[in-house]
């Protein structure tokens, strides 16, 4: 059964503080993984799509790398306004056009 | 507007009722998803519409559930005799459709808060 898990569930930075969220994948093949961004009371906003295994991609601080069982989304030098729920998301190619949604690894960065 | 619309933005219902929860899509995106999230859970797929082709909808927790898009684009979820099990957001999301893969980027909605009295 195809399954994401994102860890850790919760983490809690000061400002400055680099690290990296892990989301690692089963699937029977993958078309594409999916970073979101998500504020409370708000829908995911998406972040970066990773193809293919050792692709990267870069966006302010934050910068999405893919193995072939994991991505990592590491975070440098965060700043307070970084502080949401990441969301991890496979698209499978036995799935269709559907999606598997990890459940979220919440950040928290302190001032 | 430039984004995915969703109304109402809350919904406070008794145990029994029907509800429509209402999703607008982002002009010209061909696909349209339904899914839900419970508090503290990833997003639960329930339905996929893509252009005119039979949905899927393999994501449907029962027979309550049940959604249709009108003309390509609108598109409503109703759930009938609601339950409390049945509280959660319930989040829209489009994307351009199926053909290439950065075309299969979602654009969320804010979403639907629905609690069931």
């Amino acid at each position: 059964e195809d399954q994401v898990t994102q860890s850790p569930e919760a983490l809690r930075l000061q400002e400055g503080e680099s690290s990296s969220l892990n989301c690692s994948y089963t699937v029977s093949g993958l078309r594409g993984l999916f970073w979101y961004r998500q504020d409370p009371g708000k829908g995911p906003e998406f972040l970066f799509t990773l193809y293919s295994a050792g692709e990267e991609k870069e966006k302010e601080r934050l910068k999405a790398t893919l193995t072939k069982k994991e991505s990592f989304l590491h975070i440098t030098a965060p700043k307070p306004e970084d502080s949401a729920t990441y969301l991890c998301a496979v698209q499978p190619y036995n799935y269709g056009q559907n999606f598997v949604f990890g459940p979220g690894t919440r950040l928290s960065v302190l001032p | 507007g430039a984004g995915v619309s969703q109304s109402p933005s809350n919904k406070v219902t008794e145990k029994g009722k029907d509800v429509e929860l209402r999703c607008d899509p982002i002009s010209g995106h061909t696909a349209l998803y339904w899914y839900r999230q419970s508090l503290g859970q990833g997003l639960e797929f329930l339905i996929y519409f893509q252009g005119n082709s039979a949905p899927d909808k393999s994501g449907l927790p029962s027979d309550r559930f049940s959604a249709e898009r009108t003309g390509g684009s609108v598109s409503t979820l109703t759930i009938q005799r609601t339950q409390q099990e049945d509280s959660a957001v319930y989040l829209c999301a489009s994307s351009l459709g199926p053909r290439g893969l950065a075309k299969n980027i979602q654009y969320f909605g804010a979403g639907t808060r629905l609690s069931v009295l």
